[in-house]
């Protein structure tokens, strides 16, 4: 079956601009993560959505950034007002539930890159 | 405040040898722990987890322990295959929160 998708898997823009990254999760899974890597850095959590509860924000790094889940499917990271600190690659996760013990399954990822 | 660290940032071994992976946590909460795997230019996939009340879980080639009184857990992959050569990380989730901690990732790489 198909596994997390991501798109764009490549996104350059330059400071200022607003970007949006789009996460396909695996059908039926009601957990959805966004992480993000920079380079020679671990995975940083960013936002975390289960079902139609209220999403954990806590790891968004500032009001630049937000998310959304429509349908409880798909869903949107928007950068507003891009920095050169936020060049990283953007990682969506799914899960089937949220218990620690379901497996994140991980998309491709979005390289971004703020010139 | 690094709350998962993984002190090594690379790591060569030969074919066929044990490799060793270590990880250190800080978190008390932290009661569920998980590797993953990560090839270039693709996700990180799960490769084996540990619930804090064992200290070993193993799945043929992979082992992991968990010292939970050193705050302490290792990887062990033996014999080491060429294909193991990617970038493994070391994670961790606790109660009230699910999404998972990382650490900075230990890049292996086996030699034929």
């Amino acid at each position: 079956g198909a596994g997390v998708s991501q798109s764009p898997s490549n996104k350059v823009t330059e400071k200022g601009k607003d970007v949006e990254l789009r996460c396909d999760p695996i059908s039926g899974h009601t957990a959805l993560y966004w992480y993000r890597q920079s380079l020679g850095q671990g995975l940083e959590f960013l936002i975390y959505f289960q079902g139609n509860s209220a999403p954990d924000k806590s790891g968004l790094p500032s009001d630049r950034f937000s998310a959304e889940r429509t349908g409880g499917s798909v869903s949107t990271l928007t950068i507003q007002r891009t920095q050169q600190e936020d060049s990283a690659v953007y990682l969506c996760a799914s899960s089937a539930g949220d218990s620690s013990y379901n497996e994140q399954f991980f998309g491709p990822g979005t390289r971004l890159t703020v010139l | 405040d690094q709350q998962v660290k993984q002190n090594s940032p690379s790591l060569s071994v030969q074919e066929g040898r044990i490799s060793i992976l270590n990880c250190d946590y800080t978190n008390s909460m932290f009661d569920y722990f998980l590797w993953y795997k990560k090839y270039p230019a693709e996700g990180p996939t799960f490769l084996i987890s540990i619930s804090s009340i064992k200290d070993k879980n193993e799945d043929g080639r992979f082992t992991v322990f968990l010292n939970k009184s050193a705050k302490h857990l290792s990887l062990h992959i033996v014999p080491s295959q060429p294909g193991d050569s990617a970038v493994y990380f070391c994670a961790a989730s606790g109660r009230g929160r699910r999404a998972l901690t990382f650490g900075s990732g230990t890049r292996l790489q086996v030699q034929p």
